[in-house]
């Protein structure tokens, strides 16, 4: 079946530190992967996709790339700000799933000042 | 942008009774929504899938008669928690998808505690 592992948090960055958060996944067939971002209050957000392998997601500075010999798609960020504490959910979105995207369970990034 | 929007945030309720949960497209049409149930640390849980005008779709292990879902129209769902019990609380999230059909639009979810 389809499913999502993604690093347990919560992450504590000092600001303008690198940021790493790891996913990988189990799917048949070529599934669409994505990073979601809940900020507080809020609902979740697309944050970056993407479709096929080796295709790099990006958005607001943050990137991740699909690797399917590894079958992960990590999120990283070079600098992160205070701007940036959220939960990050990595997702997959498969054919074989009816299109049913499958959420990993979340990781909460704290950036102190 | 594309907002969902979820009501209510959080509900306390007695055992034995219903709480109903509704999911609302603001400015897109839905022809398709999700719902999901989330415990504690753990990811979301696909319930069911509700399509516009047809019944839903629950995925195995989830009780049809527990959970009623609703899907009137192109911009609402509702989920109706009957004969709540404290093992029903949970955190549960629905998600909106566009017309084009791979777009995720998501609530902001409902915190449900049963005493």
């Amino acid at each position: 079946g389809n499913s999502v592992t993604q690093m347990e948090g919560p992450v504590t960055l000092s600001e303008e530190a690198f940021l790493t958060i790891n996913c990988t996944y189990t799917a048949t067939g070529y599934p669409s992967l994505f990073w979601y971002v809940q900020y507080p209050g809020e609902g979740l957000q697309l944050l970056l996709k993407a479709t096929k392998a080796d295709d790099k997601g990006s958005n607001k500075g943050f990137e991740a790339t699909y690797r399917k010999e590894t079958t992960s798609f990590h999120l990283e960020k070079g600098s992160v700000q205070v701007s940036d504490s959220a939960v990050y959910f990595c997702a997959l979105i498969n054919d074989t799933g009816g299109f049913k995207t499958i959420f990993g369970a979340g990781t909460r990034l704290f950036v102190k000042a | 942008g594309a907002v969902v929007s979820q009501h209510p945030s959080r509900v306390i309720c007695k055992s034995g009774t219903s709480v109903k949960i509704e999911c609302r497209s603001l400015d897109f049409q839905a022809t398709t929504m999700f719902w999901y149930r989330q415990f504690p640390k753990q990811s979301l849980m696909l319930m069911a899938t509700s399509n516009e005008g047809s019944k839903a779709t629950y995925e195995q292990g989830v009780e049809k008669d527990k959970f009623l879902i609703n899907h009137a129209s192109l911009t609402l769902s509702t989920l109706t928690v009957t004969s709540a019990h404290p093992e029903d609380s949970s955190f549960y999230i629905c998600s909106a998808q566009d017309l084009g059909g791979e777009k995720l639009f998501f609530g902001s979810g409902t915190q449900l505690s049963v005493l």
